[in-house]
């Protein structure tokens, strides 16, 4: 039971690049969710995803798109790296209302 | 909208010392949960402790406990014969108890020092 998936672990682009960064989960949870980490300030919510072909925007959705066509899988995409998009970003998911979040390891991402 | 506040960016504690980090949040919600994170160097995130709001008593976990204060939105964790592996950034967080989305609110955090 690997839990939460995160590839890479380490990434620099270059403006203008775009990546997707991967996220899968095996415990069959349906809520799973983006945050970034900015030195200082605390985790900000991407987008979620409530279940397979619905996903919602959080916090700070702009530059960042996602999808979830499976309850497996929850791709961050991101389209045009620019550097305010420098940061630590974790995938997350969660059974239902009564259990834990569980965090993938996390993707440090650098753009110059 | 809710949020987690983390008012002390970094403690020191020594050794076997006691150590409090503070947080305070802001909801008009009756029903929630509380948590606190532990991130070390290596970046994974580790549930600490976790408080649901319709319990008046405080959550332990071996060395670590809660004070929760409803009323004053207050929920502060004390860490006991604090330990050089305790320390890591620890961050407080809020979520919701409805049914529905489930997202989590993060404090910005406490970098917590253990002195030997």
């Amino acid at each position: 039971n690997a839990g939460v998936t995160q590839t890479p672990k380490f990434r620099i682009l270059k403006i203008g690049q775009s990546m997707t960064l991967q996220c899968t989960q095996d415990m069959n949870h349906n809520y799973m969710y983006w945050y970034r980490q900015d030195p200082g300030m605390g985790l900000k919510l991407i987008y979620y995803s409530v279940g397979a072909g619905i996903t919602d925007k959080g916090e700070v959705p702009n530059g960042y798109n996602v999808s979830r066509s499976t309850t497996e899988d929850f791709p961050l995409r991101l389209e045009l790296a620019a550097p305010s998009q420098t940061s630590v970003y974790f995938c997350a998911s969660i059974l239902g209302n009564n259990s834990p979040l569980h965090f993938g390891n996390g993707t440090r991402l650098t753009v110059t | 909208a809710q949020t987690v506040t983390q008012s002390q960016p970094e403690m020191s504690v020594q050794e076997a010392e006691t150590v409090t980090l503070s947080c305070t949040y802001d909801t008009s919600e009756s029903d929630y949960y509380l948590f606190w994170y532990k991130q070390p160097p290596s970046r994974q995130m580790i549930l600490v402790i976790r408080q649901e709001a319709y319990k008046q008593q405080n959550a332990t976990e071996n060395r670590f406990s809660v004070n929760f204060q409803k009323a004053a939105k207050s929920f502060s964790l004390k860490i006991s014969d604090s330990q050089l592996g305790d320390a890591a950034m620890y961050f407080c967080a809020y979520r919701s108890a409805q049914k529905g989305t489930y997202k989590y609110i993060f404090g910005t955090g406490t970098r917590l020092k253990v002195l030997a």
